[in-house]
C-alpha cells in the first residue's frame, strides 16, 4: 500500500506564478488535510476536507484553495505565490474523524522567489 | 482557539538514558492527544496517542501521560537508542476538523 503520495517533491516558483500541489491517498480515507511546516512554528492547518465534495478552512487558509472532487485526491492551489508561502507542505488523511490517526505524506518543499 | 506549547525545543541525551518532552494546552474541550515522530526528509508518523479518559498509556519504550486538570501531557522515551533521534510533535484535538493544533516540535538527539 502506497499510503499518501505527494508531487512534486520540491519546486522553485517565481512570485506571482500559480502552482498546484498534488496529493493522492489509496486508503479510502474520508478526511484529508493540508499543513504547512515552518521552523519555529510547527505544523499549521491550511485546509481540510471531511469527505469528498466538502472543504473547510484551517488556521492559515489565505492565499490557498483546495478542491475534493473524489475520495482519493486533494490538490492544493496557490493562485499567485508570494515569498511568505515558502515552506514544506504536508498532506495527510484520516479515516473520518480528527481523532482518528492521521497519516502524512512525504511532503513538498516549495520555495517562492 | 487552542494553544499548544511544547518544551524543550531541543534535547540531547546519552544512549540508554530517558527523554521527556512536555506539552501544555489551553482548550479544556481537547480530548485527543497524539504524538508524532518526524525523521529527516519525511512526513510525521504517529507513535502513540492518548485520549482524555485515560491517564497513561505505554507501548514498549514509549509512554504518554495526561493530566487533564493541569492541561498538560508528556512523552517519555526510556532506554533511548540512536534511531530515536528525530523531531517529535505533540498535538491537541478538540473534536472539530479544523481544531488540530500542533506544538512547535522537539529535536531529540541521542548520542551514541
Amino acid at each position: 500500500t502506497a499510503g499518501i503520495t505527494q508531487a512534486p517533491t520540491s519546486q522553485i516558483l517565481a512570485a506571482g506564478r500559480s502552482m498546484t500541489l498534488r496529493c493522492t491517498q489509496d486508503m479510502r480515507h474520508n478526511a484529508m488535510y493540508w499543513y504547512r511546516q515552518d521552523l519555529g512554528l510547527g505544523l499549521r492547518l491550511i485546509h481540510y476536507s471531511n469527505t469528498a465534495g466538502t472543504t473547510g478552512k484551517g488556521e492559515v487558509p489565505d492565499g490557498y484553495s483546495v478542491s475534493r472532487a473524489n475520495t482519493d485526491d486533494f490538490p492544493l492551489t496557490l493562485a499567485s505565490a508570494v515569498p511568505s508561502q515558502t515552506s514544506v507542505y504536508f498532506c495527510a488523511s484520516s479515516e473520518g474523524l480528527p481523532t482518528d490517526t492521521q497519516y502524512f505524506g512525504p511532503g513538498t518543499r516549495l520555495t517562492v522567489l | 482557539g487552542e494553544n499548544v506549547e511544547q518544551h524543550p525545543s531541543t534535547l540531547s541525551v546519552q544512549e540508554g538514558d530517558s527523554a521527556v518532552i512536555k506539552c501544555t494546552y489551553s482548550d479544556s474541550a481537547s480530548n485527543y492527544f497524539p504524538w508524532y515522530k518526524q525523521e529527516l526528509g519525511k512526513g510525521p508518523q504517529l507513535i502513540i496517542d492518548i485520549r482524555s479518559n485515560v491517564g497513561e498509556k505505554k507501548d514498549q519504550r514509549i509512554a504518554v501521560t495526561l493530566n487533564k486538570t493541569a492541561k498538560h501531557f508528556s512523552l517519555h522515551i526510556t532506554e533511548t537508542q540512536p534511531e530515536d533521534s528525530a523531531v517529535y510533535f505533540c498535538a491537541a484535538v478538540s473534536g472539530g476538523y479544523q481544531k488540530v493544533t500542533f506544538g512547535i516540535g522537539t529535536k531529540l538527539q541521542v548520542i551514541p
